[in-house]
């Protein structure tokens, strides 16, 4: 089993809808990142957190809203998502982000209809 | 930009056979890279990771090789069981203001066959 949990592991939700990914760890990591990944293709970066503040967004719509309430917690919120926004989005944690071995949640298989 | 690659989509080994990954890296300031193990509806699993200032390095059955000179990283896998199948990443860590920045390679599905 995993040590990065997200929740819901799967999410259908129509295009003006606002819904939220969440994502926990109790390794005592200080770094957390999100990735998105299409079907059959590697996990793209999405955001990195560290030491709760944001330090890298690859340049991702504002559609996409992330937020790290505490050190354990990531959340990304969700806005009027797109159909090509369906995929698995992916929470990692790590304990920084020097050259540690990142470690990855099931994720959240997200359709948008 | 700087990229991560691998030489085969696919690879197909019988149960108790050696099984090699290979993956090719272009930016020869990357200096820590990690390999992982996808299975079907599951995040990617951390195998083991290298840094630059190393040559080889050993986990359970499994050795990851760095060649700076040609860029190459592998992933040896000894005695591949059937539990084994799955895709395959190396993934290349940025620096400097990229750290934290993961950038993986394709992927090779790895099957063993009974």
């Amino acid at each position: 089993d995993t040590e990065v949990t997200q929740t819901p592991k799967h999410l259908v939700m129509g295009m003006t809808n606002k819904k939220s990914l969440k994502c926990e760890q109790h390794m005592g990591h200080r770094a957390m990142y999100w990735y998105k990944q299409k079907a059959k293709k590697p996990p793209e970066l999405m955001f990195v957190y560290s030491y709760e503040k944001l330090s890298i967004n690859e340049s991702v719509p504002s559609r996409f809203s992330p937020e790290c309430p505490n050190s354990s917690l990531l959340n990304l919120h969700l806005h009027a998502l797109q159909p090509e926004d369906s995929a698995l989005y992916l929470c990692a944690s790590s304990q920084g982000v020097d050259n540690q071995p990142q470690h990855f949640g099931d994720g959240t298989r997200l359709s948008i209809l | 930009g700087e990229s991560v690659g691998l030489h085969l989509p696919t690879l197909s080994v019988q149960e108790g056979d050696n099984s090699i990954i290979n993956c090719a890296y272009s930016n020869s300031a990357s200096d820590y890279f990690i390999w992982y193990k996808q299975e079907s509806g599951k995040g990617p699993q951390f195998i083991i990771d290298i840094r630059s200032n190393m040559d080889k390095r050993q986990g359970q059955r499994v050795t990851v090789l760095l060649n700076k000179t040609v860029k190459h990283l592998s992933l040896q896998i000894a005695a591949t069981q059937p539990g084994d199948s799955a895709v395959y990443f190396c993934a290349e860590n940025g620096w400097g203001t990229s750290y934290g920045k993961l950038t993986f390679g394709q992927g090779t599905i790895l099957t063993v066959h009974p």
